[in-house]
């Protein structure tokens, strides 16, 4: 059990809808980052928050959003869903906030997404 | 950031030692190596890093040879519960916030 949680364990959804991922970091960690992990592409870094604020981008889609709350919780919002946003989509955190190659990412259990 | 090459599979006889190699032969001076692993579709668990010299923790050793240029990861009793995707990853400063996953190697584990 690595402490970082991940909220809903499956989702499943029609083309054109949104929905939300949540992810809780484990217990002292200000840095959460969001990867996508599907069959054709692999596991590729979407976004990274610290602190509340936007860190650090990668291969995100602009349907796609995340935010990090106050409690340092964050949300992955994707809207407008096509098929190919099915996958498996994994949060990750770290204490600090630069994600320094020093910096051990550690990553919660993942939410499947199947969208029909 | 230096890439990584790695076996695509490797079968390990259970309670053997399993030695996982991966070559990075343009790793820079200041890059360190990372091994994940992911069990079947679960998220991604940490194992160890290293720099220069090696390293052991309670799962695994890493060996990263002289000049730095390639690794292996040993998993020095197997068991079944190994059988997983092993992915060398070499982080600098070039890409610091994130990890840049590879095919990995796929380790099965038999009896």
């Amino acid at each position: 059990d690595s402490g970082v949680t991940q909220t809903p364990k499956h989702l499943i959804t029609a083309t054109g809808q949104r929905v939300t991922l949540r992810c809780s970091p484990r217990s002292g960690d200000l840095s959460v980052y969001w990867y996508q992990q599907s069959l054709d592409q692999g596991l590729q870094f979407l976004i990274q928050y610290y602190n509340g604020e936007e860190r650090a981008k990668g291969n995100i889609l602009e349907r796609f959003s995340a935010q990090q709350f106050p409690d340092l919780h964050s949300e992955l919002n994707l809207s407008s869903l096509e098929l190919g946003d099915s996958a498996l989509y994994f949060c990750a955190s770290s204490v600090g906030a630069s994600g320094s190659h020093q910096e051990t990412q550690y990553f919660g259990p993942g939410t499947r997404l199947l969208v029909l | 950031d230096a890439k990584t090459t790695q076996p695509t599979s490797m079968d390990c006889a259970e309670g053997r030692a399993a030695n996982l190699p991966c070559n990075h032969s343009t790793i820079s001076g200041n890059e360190y190596v990372y091994w994940y692993r992911q069990i079947h579709s679960q998220g991604p668990q940490y194992i160890i890093h290293g720099l220069k010299n090696n390293e052991t923790n309670e799962m695994a050793s890493l060996i990263i040879t002289e000049d730095r240029k390639s690794s292996t990861l040993i998993l020095p009793h197997a068991t079944l519960r190994d059988t997983a995707v092993y992915y060398c990853i070499v982080r600098g400063l070039m890409s610091g916030n994130k990890l840049v996953f590879g095919a990995g190697t796929i380790l099965r584990v038999k009896s």
